[in-house]
């Protein structure tokens, strides 16, 4: 039972155009949410995370959204560039800060054409 | 400052084999994870230590799978014996206060 759902297998985006990437969750306890990137061979990088208690979080060409209601958030990237084409994972954790573990999505994979 | 180190990068052993997985967190940092992440699917929450002590094992999968983190430093994961659907990429995470978790680049296991 996937409690971190992310529908979209893979995404294309031009370069300098935005790319949304979207989330579901199933579980209510879920408080804090995080976005992982990862390149092959590595290991997940933290790129971004925001708290139940805010509905959206900005860093530079990040912008993190959380629909509480809807159960949802979705990592936006504005201007898209060819060096974030990775596969990037959402992640849940009932606690701030994530200080347990951390529930993850399949991942999705993005492509940043030139 | 070096990040999280995980030996060995690539491990190939039979089934019934032992293999024992290391991870050397980032100095000073408390908390430790492991996570698997099996071909094409979700990464997977395995254990977690706050310094030397299990905080949460309920994501080992059986009794085939030993970690430990004598001292608080350094863990190992000894799987022991390998069976073919142990096959996939151990990650290994740190943290510390005030931190998010930092991934090692992960040792990827083929059980044949």
């Amino acid at each position: 039972d996937q409690q971190v759902k992310q529908n979209s297998p893979s995404l294309s985006v031009q370069e300098g155009r935005i790319s949304i990437l979207n989330c579901d969750y199933t579980n209510s306890m879920f408080d804090y949410f995080l976005w992982y990137k990862k390149y092959p061979a590595e290991g997940p990088t933290f790129l971004i995370s925001i708290s139940s208690i805010k509905d959206k979080n900005e860093d530079g060409r990040f912008t993190v959204f959380l629909n509480k209601s809807a159960k949802n958030l979705s990592l936006h990237i504005v201007p898209s560039q060819p060096g974030d084409s990775a596969v990037y994972f959402c992640a849940a954790s009932a606690t701030p800060g994530g200080y347990q573990k951390v529930t993850f999505g399949i991942g999705t994979k993005l492509q940043v054409i030139p | 400052e070096a990040g999280v180190t995980q030996f060995p990068s690539h491990s190939v052993i039979e089934k019934g084999q032992t293999v024992t997985l290391r991870c050397d967190p980032i100095s000073g940092h408390d908390n430790l994870y492991w996570y698997r992440r099996v071909m094409g699917k979700e990464i997977k929450f395995l254990l977690h230590f706050v310094k030397e002590s299990k905080q949460d094992e309920s994501g080992m999968p059986n009794n085939r799978f030993l970690a430990e983190r004598t001292g608080g430093t350094y863990s190992t994961l000894k799987v022991q014996p390998a069976e073919l659907e142990d096959s996939g990429v151990y990650f290994c995470a740190s943290q510390g206060l005030g931190t998010e978790a930092f991934f090692g680049q992960g040792t990827r296991l083929t059980v044949v």
